[in-house]
């Protein structure tokens, strides 16, 4: 199965700051996904990680606020923007794998904001 | 986009019996995956079936699929406290965008001593 690592792993950070969360897969993948979880919440995609092309969000997530890189196939980063406390969530990435498209997660990032 | 949605959202069950979970979506898939995570971690893959099989046994997981009535179970067999976790299932189209993967609220499990 894949390895997928997250950094940092957890962090409070101030609002109206950013923070850069980075995801490293132990082969190369073609895509790679970040999610969120709020407090209590299930999974929400925020955006798909292409190489060489523009990330794809998903309706309610922009740019702006959650600029995303994908400089090869084995990483990628999410930054999250201009914190507010309602950006506090579990961040994670996935990637799928495989014939079968079998789709590993990182351990996670959790961000709280004050 | 395909979204499972998993029923119960809360069981509780106590150490040694067995849990069961379901699943039931929407549109037609290639595989169908389940996760666990536990409070405030990643999510650990337990074990994908594909649209072709019936059924798939991994360790003390066994998982079901029907695909005409478009749902999945997850048997968690002589449960131990360890088990307690929220359990998602993920049907999957493996096809360009459509690998996004769409969450349902999960089944919350808990295993008492």
């Amino acid at each position: 199965s894949a390895v997928i690592s997250q950094k940092p792993s957890r962090d409070i950070c101030q609002r109206g700051t950013s923070l850069t969360i980075q995801c490293q897969v132990d082969s190369q993948v073609t895509m790679m996904f970040w999610y969120r979880q709020q407090p209590g919440q299930s999974l929400t995609l925020i955006a798909t990680a292409n190489q060489g092309s523009e990330a794809t969000y998903e309706s309610g997530f922009v740019i702006d606020k959650f600029p995303i890189s994908r400089p090869n196939l084995t990483f990628s980063t999410l930054t999250v923007s201009n914190m507010s406390p309602e950006d506090s969530s579990i961040y994670l990435c996935s990637a799928p794998q495989g014939a079968t498209d079998t789709q590993y997660f990182g351990p996670g990032t959790r961000l709280t904001v004050l | 986009s395909q979204q499972g949605e998993e029923d119960p959202q809360a069981l509780s069950i106590q150490e040694g019996e067995n849990a069961t979970m379901n699943c039931s979506y929407k549109t037609s898939i290639n595989n169908l995956q389940w996760y666990r995570q536990n409070s405030g971690r990643g999510l650990v893959h337990l074990i994908l079936i594909r649209s072709n099989e019936r059924e798939k046994h991994s360790g003390r997981l066994r998982v079901t699929l029907d695909t005409s009535k478009k749902s999945s179970s997850l048997l968690i067999t002589a449960s131990r406290a360890a088990d307690t976790a929220s359990y998602f299932c993920a049907p999957t189209i493996s096809s360009g965008s459509a690998r996004q993967l769409t969450f349902g609220s999960g089944t919350q499990l808990t295993v008492l001593p």
